[in-house]
């Protein structure tokens, strides 16, 4: 099956600069890798996606990267606010008889210092 | 998002105890899913639905049981064989499977053993 491995598990930086959080992914077939939020204690929020199709998107602050040969993909926050600090997790999934099922990383805890 | 509702918030399990989480979603979606979080990990897939009457088993189905007879509803039973089944549940759905769409989650069910 499929293992997302996600890096680093913990990341601190100063207000304004910019975070960048990689995952990487083992099953080629994989072809759609969202992005999601998550503050303590509440629900992930999706906050971006890419297709396989796409090497690169962008939503304001935030753009996602995918290196398809290289079975890899990236979060860029830009300009990072203190309403940023919270957990991102990347996901990776095919779609496909099997589902539309979801394979999560660790986890990354973002904390921006003002 | 509002339209996925999971109840209760908050639930305490004893010991030979079977209990069940609530997952009920408005948004008119074919998919559901379970997902199970451990404090400071990631989401583990329990059980997903891609249409009433069908499920299949996730990564870690075991001591887990599920049922889809209503397009809206796709309740979780926590069986009294999962024997470390405190953690935060998360449900989520999407449109479909067809092609890989977003997977929205309801606001989570934290369970406990008494």
């Amino acid at each position: 099956g499929e293992n997302v491995e996600q890096h680093p598990s913990t990341l601190s930086v100063q207000e304004g600069d910019s975070a960048v959080i990689k995952c990487t992914y083992s099953d080629s077939a994989s072809n759609y890798f969202p992005w999601y939020k998550q503050e303590l204690g509440k629900r992930p929020q999706l906050i971006i996606d890419i297709r396989s199709n796409v090497g690169e998107k962008k939503d304001q602050r935030i753009a996602v990267t995918l290196n398809k040969t290289a079975k890899h993909f990236s979060l860029h926050i830009t300009e990072t606010q203190p309403e940023d600090s919270a957990v991102y997790f990347c996901a990776a999934s095919m779609s496909g008889a099997a589902g539309n099922k979801l394979t999560f990383g660790g986890g990354t805890r973002v904390l921006v210092k003002p | 998002d509002g339209g996925i509702t999971q109840s209760p918030k908050y639930l305490f399990r004893k010991e030979g105890q079977n209990v069940t989480l609530s997952c009920e979603q408005n948004l008119n979606h074919d998919a559901m899913y379970w997902y199970r979080q451990d404090p400071g990990q990631g989401l583990r897939l329990i059980y997903y639905s891609q249409i009433v009457n069908d499920f299949q088993k996730g990564d870690i189905a075991e001591g887990y049981s599920v049922s889809r007879e209503k397009k809206e509803s796709f309740p979780l039973t926590v069986t009294s064989a999962q024997k470390n089944p405190t953690a935060f549940y998360l449900c989520a759905s999407s449109p479909g499977t067809g092609y890989n769409q977003p997977q929205h989650f309801g606001d989570g069910t934290r369970l406990s053993i008494l």
